[in-house]
């Protein structure tokens, strides 16, 4: 049961490097999430998107960029990492309006970004 | 806006003693309330749900009550374990909204202790 799937798990960047972040899922859910999760501040809406080939902005969504080309993977990418990008990001996947209805979001285990 | 406020933790309990942690939240219509827990190294999953006023949210003995006269949605256990040591996150979406209209707590680090 693979579920949401995250890669890599452990990354580490220089200032100024990029990078891209892999979220794969086979629940076949049109609705994918990416989160970045800091201490004492909970969850963080940064991108998302409703269906293949569509991208929302977040609640923090600046210094990323997102792409859904295939349903089942939504990639998060830094172009110019920076310190305040470390953080712990997780991947969420739902189906849709009933993920809103239920608030039931599958999340991968998470992927640990270390800046410099 | 929408927001929810969790007591803030760490919460460190001796097994066998009861959990309580409070939720209120704020929000215009009828929201969805929730629960979801994230067990160390893992990603967060659904613990339970209450969809309307009075509803009790129950799973793996932990129970909420969702009570639209104090806009609250406390979790509750009588009798917690090792094995619930685990973050606890409050969550509401918004009675208009989709999936992405989710509003998160911050978070409270429950520790239970042998």
């Amino acid at each position: 049961n693979a579920g949401v799937t995250q890669t890599p798990k452990f990354r580490v960047l220089k200032t100024g490097q990029s990078m891209t972040l892999l979220c794969a899922q086979d629940m076949n859910h049109e609705y994918m999430y990416w989160y970045r999760q800091d201490p004492g501040m909970g969850l963080r809406l940064i991108h998302y998107s409703v269906g293949e080939g569509t991208t929302a902005k977040g609640e923090v969504p600046d210094g990323y960029n997102v792409s859904r080309l295939k349903k089942q993977n939504f990639l998060l990418g830094l172009e110019s990492a920076a310190p305040s990008q470390t953080s712990v990001y997780f991947c969420a996947s739902s189906s849709g309006l009933a993920g809103g209805l239920t608030g039931e979001l599958f999340f991968g285990e998470g992927s640990r970004l270390t800046v410099l | 806006g929408n927001s929810v406020t969790q007591m803030e933790g760490p919460v460190t309990l001796s097994e066998e003693a009861f959990l309580t942690i409070n939720c209120t939240y704020t929000a215009t219509g009828y929201p969805s309330l929730f629960w979801y827990v994230q067990y160390p190294g893992e990603g967060l999953q659904l613990l339970l749900k209450a969809t309307k006023a009075d509803d009790k949210g129950s799973n793996k003995g932990f129970e909420a009550t969702y009570r639209k006269e104090t806009t609250s949605f406390h979790l509750e256990k009588g009798s917690v374990q090792v094995s619930d040591s685990a973050v606890y996150f409050c969550a509401l979406s918004p009675s208009q909204g989709g999936s992405e209209k989710l509003v998160f707590g911050k978070g409270t680090k429950l520790t239970v202790n042998p």
